[in-house]
């Protein structure tokens, strides 16, 4: 079965420093990739996706992914956070071609000022 | 266009309530499903549904029933509340094309059961 392994399950950045969470699946075949975000008492919104073409995704709010299909990872970047980017990230991974949806855990990230 | 509209978005059962939440999408996506999200387990499939007619099952059946009469509503019922479903309750719809599958999520509904 495909699985989403976000092993860091709590981060927490002093605001301008860079951010990675990590993101890795298993399953051997063609996939597309989610990352995302759940800001505090508000429903899950699309932070960006990979279906093909140039492995380095960017996204919303300065965030960016890369694809590494030998790792098979999907990490989340952004150079420098922000306060307001205080929420919960969640990576996700669609078997191309079916309809499911299979999530990580997440990672809850806190910006303090 | 209103997207994915899950209610209520706030509901106290007793344990043995029943309940249905309702989820309607108007965007005439074949692909809707129902998602529970509990602290440290991320959000888990519960059930979904491929068209009007068709449902199954997803990682956490059991508990929930759901129907899908209609390309728009995909409800959710809870026959018997117990606290373990305590929990909140994502409703999703999609679409598939050429470039992938993209997702729409409802603004989630927060269910206690005492």
């Amino acid at each position: 079965a495909q699985s989403v392994s976000q092993h860091n399950h709590h981060v927490i950045l002093s605001e301008a420093a860079s951010l990675e969470l990590g993101c890795n699946y298993s399953y051997g075949g063609t996939v597309n990739l989610f990352w995302y975000v759940q800001y505090p008492g508000q429903h899950l919104q699309l932070l960006l996706k990979y279906f093909s073409g140039d492995p380095l995704v960017k996204g919303i709010k300065g965030f960016e992914a890369e694809f590494i299909k030998s790792k098979f990872s999907f990490n989340l970047r952004k150079p420098s956070v922000q306060w307001s980017d205080t929420a919960e990230y969640f990576c996700a991974v669609n078997v191309r071609n079916t309809d499911k949806l299979i999530f990580g855990t997440g990672t809850r990230l806190q910006v303090f000022p | 266009n209103a997207g994915v509209t899950q209610t209520p978005k706030f509901q106290v059962l007793k344990t043995g309530q029943s309940m249905t939440l309702q989820c309607a999408q108007d965007m005439n996506h074949e692909y809707m499903s129902w998602y529970r999200q509990d602290p440290g387990m991320g959000l888990r499939l519960i059930h979904y549904s491929v068209g009007a007619g068709i449902t199954d099952q997803g990682e956490v059946p059991n508990g929930y029933n759901v129907s899908r009469s209609t390309t728009e509503d995909f409800p959710l019922r809870l026959l018997s509340a117990a606290p373990s479903q305590t929990s909140v309750y994502f409703c999703a719809s999609s679409y598939s094309d050429i470039a992938g599958n993209t997702i729409y999520f409802g603004e989630g509904s927060w269910l206690t059961v005492v």
